[in-house]
């Protein structure tokens, strides 16, 4: 049963402190994406990688967030410091690009961040 | 500012019923369209697509109607179950070969049995 997991599931922390957030995408997709959801901005974008190059990072604030994929099974998402308004839900998301879009993205169950 | 609206927080239905969930665009260059089905503590799932070439999808009790001149989509349940209450997301990608997806705030779809 191929699915996107992520860790950790939930985590609270406090403000100023690091948090990294981990994803393993499906294997063989080589299109991953971290989203965020608010209640007030829904599901955004905040960046997404095809073969493990940055393609598009322009939802993520650059001073304090940073995403990477140190290899094809993992991607992570580094808040630091984090801060109170980055409490959400962090998505990701993987899938099958071929660089014409049209691409279905398959979601992990996400990782619900408490900063307090 | 968003490109992707959806205009009802929440749907309620009677089992058995059609479901009509409603999605508007702003973006001329989206061309490819997506719903995703949401339940508690878990991630969204894929439902169905249409690319804007078309008008009309279909996957068994799902169909999706794309009016590109009003910029409108739609997605029906015929018959609703139970099961399908959960909360649908209309996403919307553009033209040039991204795989970047717009999404709604979701419509939260309440099937009474």
């Amino acid at each position: 049963d191929a699915r996107v997991t992520q860790t950790p599931r939930d985590k609270v922390t406090e403000m100023g402190q690091e948090v990294t957030m981990r994803c393993q995408p499906i294997l063989g997709h080589n299109t991953v994406f971290w989203y965020r959801q608010t209640m007030m901005q829904g599901l955004e974008l905040l960046a997404y990688f095809r073969n493990r190059a940055p393609l598009d990072d322009s939802g993520m604030p650059k001073d304090r967030f940073s995403a990477e994929m140190p290899d094809a099974t993992l991607a992570t998402l580094k808040i630091q410091p984090s801060e109170p308004r980055d409490s959400a839900v962090y998505f990701c998301a993987s899938g099958l690009g071929t660089g014409a879009g049209n691409t279905e993205a398959f979601f992990g169950q996400g990782t619900r961040l408490t900063v307090v | 500012d968003q490109q992707v609206k959806q205009n009802s927080p929440s749907l309620s239905v009677q089992e058995g019923r059609i479901s009509i969930l409603n999605c508007d665009y702003t973006n001329s260059m989206f061309d490819y369209f997506l719903w995703y089905k949401k339940y508690p503590a878990e991630g969204p799932t894929f439902l169905i697509s249409i690319s804007s070439i078309k008008d009309k999808n279909e996957d068994g009790r799902f169909t999706v109607f794309l009016n590109k001149s009003a910029k409108h989509l739609s997605l029906h349940i015929v018959p609703s179950q139970p099961g399908d209450s959960a909360v649908y997301f209309c996403a919307a990608s553009p033209q040039g070969g991204s795989e970047k997806l717009v999404f709604g705030k979701g419509t939260k779809l309440t099937v009474n049995p």
